[in-house]
């Protein structure tokens, strides 16, 4: 079993749609979950940053965690066409210096 | 915004050569990283450095790869041999202490294509 599963999309919204994108996982000693935006050719981009289960959010961008069933969400309200993107979410068993687990990434496309 | 910047963008070579990929990480950060995305797979942990020693390496990173901070502000990743398989994106990140998970700042990366 992969560590981190992802469904790669592409997800094709209108503009303004919700967008959940969802990843789950099997390692039950991962506690930080990170969600990154990757544009093409760019690095990835820290959007959410998740300690434990819960809830968390940041302007149209909500993420949520249930390690109960090992599942991390994030969702994007109002959607636009520059949330156009690659959403890749990631995990790590502890917080100080610690390696990221990615899952393969979303591929989201918003169209106007 | 301070960033992580990483040269060049995009670095042709040829099988069985040396490569060198730099990083410039942030400049108060003390723990630094490689990724890399090998086209349509996941980002892959390679190394983490802090202190100037490796903390943690994963398998990809065998006897081929080095990395150094040669001089406090550089930190640079070495392929000895370049092999066909090792054509990826090549990811440095950086993160300061106290900040954890959630602290890291990825570069742009590196395309390398080996030929």
């Amino acid at each position: 079993q992969k560590e981190v599963e992802q469904d790669p999309g592409p997800l094709s919204v209108p503009e303004g749609a919700i967008v959940s994108l969802n990843c789950t996982y099997s390692n039950s000693a991962f506690q930080y979950f990170m969600w990154y935006r990757q544009y093409s050719r760019k690095g990835p981009e820290l959007l959410m940053y998740t300690y434990s289960s819960g809830n968390k959010e940041d302007g149209r961008f909500t993420a949520q965690v249930d390690k109960s069933s090992k599942y991390i969400s994030l969702f994007i309200r109002d959607s636009q066409p520059s949330d156009s993107a690659t959403y890749l979410c990631a995990m790590s068993a502890s917080g100080e210096y610690s390696t990221l687990t990615f899952g393969k990434g979303t591929m989201l496309l918003v169209s106007p | 915004e301070p960033e992580v910047t990483q040269t060049p963008s995009h670095q042709v070579t040829q099988m069985g050569q040396e490569v060198i990929l730099r990083c410039v990480p942030i400049s108060n950060h003390l723990y630094f990283y490689w990724y890399r995305q090998i086209l349509g797979q996941k980002v892959e942990f390679l190394v983490s450095f802090y202190n100037n020693e490796i903390s943690e390496k994963s398998e990809i990173f065998d006897d081929q790869f080095s990395v150094e901070r040669p001089d406090g502000s550089n930190f640079t990743l070495k392929i000895r041999s370049t092999k066909l398989e090792d054509s990826a994106m090549y990811f440095c990140a950086s993160s300061a202490l106290g900040q954890g998970a959630g602290g890291y700042t990825f570069g742009s990366g590196t395309r390398l294509t080996v030929v």
